[in-house]
């Protein structure tokens, strides 16, 4: 499968403990795209890579989320000291410069 | 920024009828306009897109169709099937940007 993956595709974890999500992009695609989905609404956007340059981040990522590309393939997206309202779907996005952006199967992450 | 409204939220067509699903957006710099299918579990799946220098897009069943000057851009599916079934999303985008979603359009195809 030569698709975008996550892993892992589902987290439970408690509040307060950091969680760090993993997205293996597309081969040759050198944009990396974060988003999060959370129960009956559209993805939002949180933060792209071109190549291992972050190049925007949205004002929804908060000082307790951090995300790396640190060799421009996969890319990492950490949440530390995490609260209920993290609890949401993140999903992964890959394109070839500014083109089609393709998801992955997302991981689901619940904070209880 | 960008803002993306969707309509309906939900669908419910007899297998066989058209299906139409309808998104206006704010930002006129916006030029990129792909429409995703999700089913349930899984993440978007790209199903078509159009760019602002076109008016009219088709694959098959699929269809889009953009007015640029109402912003308003919207997708037309015929011969809907049981697979046709999903949460539909639109998205736009200055290209190779960010993508601003709408709020998803639940499609039900009735056997």
């Amino acid at each position: 499968d030569t698709g975008v993956s996550q892993d892992p595709r589902h987290k439970i974890t408690k509040r307060g403990q950091n969680v760090t999500f993993r997205c293996d992009p597309i081969s040759e695609h050198n944009r990396l795209y974060w988003y999060r989905q959370t129960l009956g609404q559209g993805p939002e956007f949180l933060t792209y890579f071109q190549n291992e340059a972050q190049l925007e981040k949205s004002r929804l990522l908060s000082d307790r989320f951090s995300a790396e590309r640190p060799k421009g393939s996969f890319s990492t997206l950490e949440i530390q000291r995490t609260e209920q309202g993290d609890s949401a779907m993140y999903l992964c996005a890959s394109s070839f410069r500014q083109g089609r952006q393709y998801f992955g199967p997302g991981t689901r992450l619940t904070v209880t | 920024g960008e803002n993306v409204e969707q309509h309906p939220s939900t669908l419910s067509v007899q297998e066989g009828d058209s299906a139409v699903i309808k998104c206006t957006y704010s930002d006129s710099a916006s030029n990129y306009f792909p429409w995703y299918k999700q089913e349930l579990g899984k993440g978007p799946q790209l199903i078509i897109d159009i760019r602002s220098n076109v008016g009219e897009k088709k694959d098959q069943r699929i269809a889009v169709t953009l007015n640029k000057t109402a912003k308003h851009f919207s997708l037309h599916i015929t011969e809907t099937q049981p697979e046709d079934s999903a949460v539909y999303f639109c998205a736009a985008s200055p290209e190779g940007e960010k993508l601003t979603f709408g709020t998803g359009t639940r499609l039900t195809i009735i056997p």
